[in-house]
């Protein structure tokens, strides 16, 4: 099975921040890397496909990037409804894994 | 607009039944796949099982082979997931998911299943 691990496990941060959030494969996935937000007692919520795409709706502020191995999705400035965890999914090969989450919270 | 609503959940002892639904609708549903992701209770997300939009072919995560089914019914648009043998491990929220061409672009708002005795 393809490991997937993120960094920071969590981060505190200030509206207006600039965040980057770091996500690693095991084994190459190509662009197969997906990124999601899970707002407290709420489903998750698709942000970033493909590595680099951005969801149909979702604010520019959000983007991914990376292939291979290494990815990060940035927000480029931290919104008071970004607080949330987020999560990376790889979807080259089943079982599709998550990351274990990263937790962003208010500093 | 795409809606996916999860039913069917529940307390159910060890070794114990439960079927899960998704009523889909907004989109074409027998032209996609669909997912089953998890969530125990204050962990992260686990993908489940995912069918293709023909059914062609079924995947699942190791724990749950041989003792969970997923299937789907186009007349009715609804996705399910057979779950049989449960176990404590398998309490969590149960989301329905569409698949958006290798992303998961749509989520339903989740069912609970607890497992216990």
């Amino acid at each position: 099975d393809i490991q997937m691990t993120q960094s920071p496990s969590s981060l505190s941060a200030s509206v207006g921040d600039r965040v980057t959030i770091t996500c690693r494969a095991s084994q190459s996935i190509t662009s197969y890397l997906n990124w999601y937000q899970q707002r407290p007692g709420k489903a998750p919520k698709l942000l970033i496909y493909a590595a680099s795409s951005l969801q149909s709706g979702v604010p520019s502020r959000f983007s991914g990037s990376g292939s291979g191995t290494d990815f990060t999705l940035t927000i480029s400035s931290l919104q008071p409804e970004d607080f949330a965890t987020y999560y990376c999914q790889q979807s080259d090969t089943t079982p599709f894994t998550f990351g274990p989450g990263t937790k962003v919270d208010i500093k | 607009q795409v809606q996916l609503v999860e039913s069917g959940g529940g307390a159910v002892q060890p070794g114990g039944s439960l079927r899960l639904s998704c009523a889909a609708s907004g989109f074409t549903f027998s032209n996609y796949g669909m997912h089953w992701v998890r969530q125990a209770p204050g962990k992260g997300l686990e993908w489940v099982a995912f069918i293709r939009y023909d059914e062609s072919n079924k995947y699942y995560e190791d724990s749950v082979k041989g003792r969970f089914t997923i299937s789907r019914d186009i007349s009715k648009n609804t996705l399910y997931l057979q779950m049989n043998s449960l176990r404590a491990e398998d309490t969590a929220v149960y989301y329905c998911v569409k698949d958006g061409d290798s992303y998961f672009d749509f989520w339903g708002q989740g069912t609970q299943v607890t497992v216990s005795s």
